[in-house]
């Protein structure tokens, strides 16, 4: 079974507009982290935003915020006033338990359009 | 703060030749990571590193791959036979702690090696 799933292939958004990406996760493990990356098409793998599974409160980072629905296994990347350097692909990544490995969705294309 | 570097950051060669990575992990981080990504799909796990002993291994095709972590600091990965399939993003990343639910778990990517398997 997939442990995240992504749904959205690409996305197209326009600059100074907010954008949603989607990410379910399954796990039985009450103890998770769950990460947000971006991949530029230069490769690297930059670190966004992390929310623990016994964190109260939804993770923000600058432009990016977690939208942590816990009962519902999701959290959506929520990317605020969107800019052209925005435009990359955006993995959404688990850890569970004592499994120290990270668990990539498929990943979302966000295309910011001037 | 320096991040995780890797090298070369391209490279090209033909199926059956041997190809080598080189990892430097950021400072003080103790656990060590090697993800493959083929295109299109996200970063899987090849080993995994804490210090310089393997912790997991699983997924690595141990019979082309092969990785040591000399010193508990930088870390190759190497593929003899090199095939086809092996074309692919290999990255490199660090971690501080491996302990689950806290932010220190956060693992930081280096820039990647593309390789091209011809």
């Amino acid at each position: 079974a997939q442990k995240i799933t992504q749904t959205q292939p690409g996305m197209f958004v326009q600059e100074k507009e907010a954008v949603t990406l989607d990410c379910t996760y399954d796990t039985s493990d009450p103890s998770y982290g769950l990460f947000w990356y971006k991949q530029p098409s230069s490769g690297e793998m930059i670190f966004l935003i992390y929310q623990g599974s016994y964190d109260q409160q939804n993770a923000t980072e600058g432009r990016y915020s977690l939208n942590f629905q816990k009962a519902r296994k999701s959290a959506n990347l929520v990317i605020s006033a969107s800019q052209l350097g925005d435009s990359a692909m955006y993995f959404c990544a688990m850890r569970e338990g004592r499994d120290y490995k990270l668990s990539f969705g498929a990943g979302t294309t966000v295309t910011v359009r001037a | 703060e320096a991040g995780v570097a890797q090298s070369p950051r391209y490279k090209i060669i033909e199926k059956r030749q041997s190809v080598a990575f080189w990892c430097n992990p950021i400072s003080g981080h103790a656990t060590l990571y090697w993800y493959q990504q083929i295109l299109g799909q996200g970063p899987k796990l090849l080993i995994q590193f804490q210090n310089n002993g393997v912790v997991d291994d699983s997924q690595l095709p141990k019979d082309r791959f092969s990785a040591e972590r000399l010193k508990g600091v930088d870390s190759t990965l190497k593929i003899q036979p090199a095939k086809l399939e092996d074309s692919a993003v290999y990255l490199c990343a660090s971690s501080l702690d491996g302990e689950t639910g806290t932010s220190a778990d956060t693992q930081y990517f280096g820039p990647g090696t593309r390789l091209t398997v011809l």
